[in-house]
């Protein structure tokens, strides 16, 4: 049981190009979200989903898509970077009344 | 959604209880209070969660005060292992409850 497994660890991407970042669970959850976190500050919410085929948009999810074809996988979407978005990125899965789960994150830099 | 006041930062001796205060003086009643830490560049980590009864699991106890104005996160017996950022959260537990992050207490267990 491995809980969230994000994908890849760490990206250094140059601005305009594209990248998927890929997020994993095996606990038959329903709900999973996608995080940025800048230095210093808490988390904010870019997209979530409550359950498989369904997305919705967060508190920051301008310059993202998401998608959720299959129920265990969340993928997120930079179709033309910035550096507005280097940052760290948490993915995050929960059941109906559970606490989150969360990876260990994907540190992107976009120079 | 009620908002919460914690301190910036706490220093706490090693062996000693770490006693983590929150301030959520426009909590209604149906919103519970949860708790999770974050050790620096790891995923945060769900700690506890409770509504009105004090509640206690093995990594910590939560301490809710009779109005629910505010509470308080105990680590019985801190090691330097329990340094992070901790982030006391209010919210309501429906199907679709999505947490609001702040910037927490950074919490610091000196030797």
């Amino acid at each position: 049981n491995a809980g969230v497994t994000q994908t890849p660890k760490f990206r250094v991407l140059k601005t305009g190009q594209s990248m998927t970042l890929l997020c994993a669970q095996d606990m038959n959850h329903e709900y999973m979200y996608w995080y940025r976190q800048d230095p210093g500050m808490g988390l904010r919410l870019i997209h979530y989903s409550v359950g498989e085929g369904t997305t919705a948009k967060g508190e920051v999810p301008d310059g993202y898509n998401v998608s959720r074809l299959k129920k265990q996988n969340f993928l997120l979407g930079l179709e033309s970077a910035a550096p507005s978005q280097t940052s760290v990125y948490f993915c995050a899965s929960r059941g109906p009344k559970d606490g989150y789960t969360f990876g260990s994150g994907t540190r992107l830099t976009v120079v | 959604d009620a908002k919460t006041t914690q301190p910036t930062s706490m220093d706490c001796a090693e062996g000693r209880a770490a006693n983590l205060p929150c301030n959520h003086s426009t909590i209604s009643g149906n919103e519970y209070v949860y708790w999770y830490r974050q050790i620096h560049s790891q995923g945060p980590q769900y700690i506890i969660h409770g509504l009105k009864n004090n509640e206690t699991n093995e990594m910590a106890s939560l301490i809710i005060t009779e109005d629910r104005k505010s509470s308080t996160l105990i680590l019985p017996h801190a090691t330097l292992r329990d340094t992070a950022v901790y982030y006391c959260i209010v919210r309501v537990m429906d199907s679709n409850y999505q947490l609001i992050w702040g910037a927490g207490t950074k919490l610091i267990i000196k030797p």
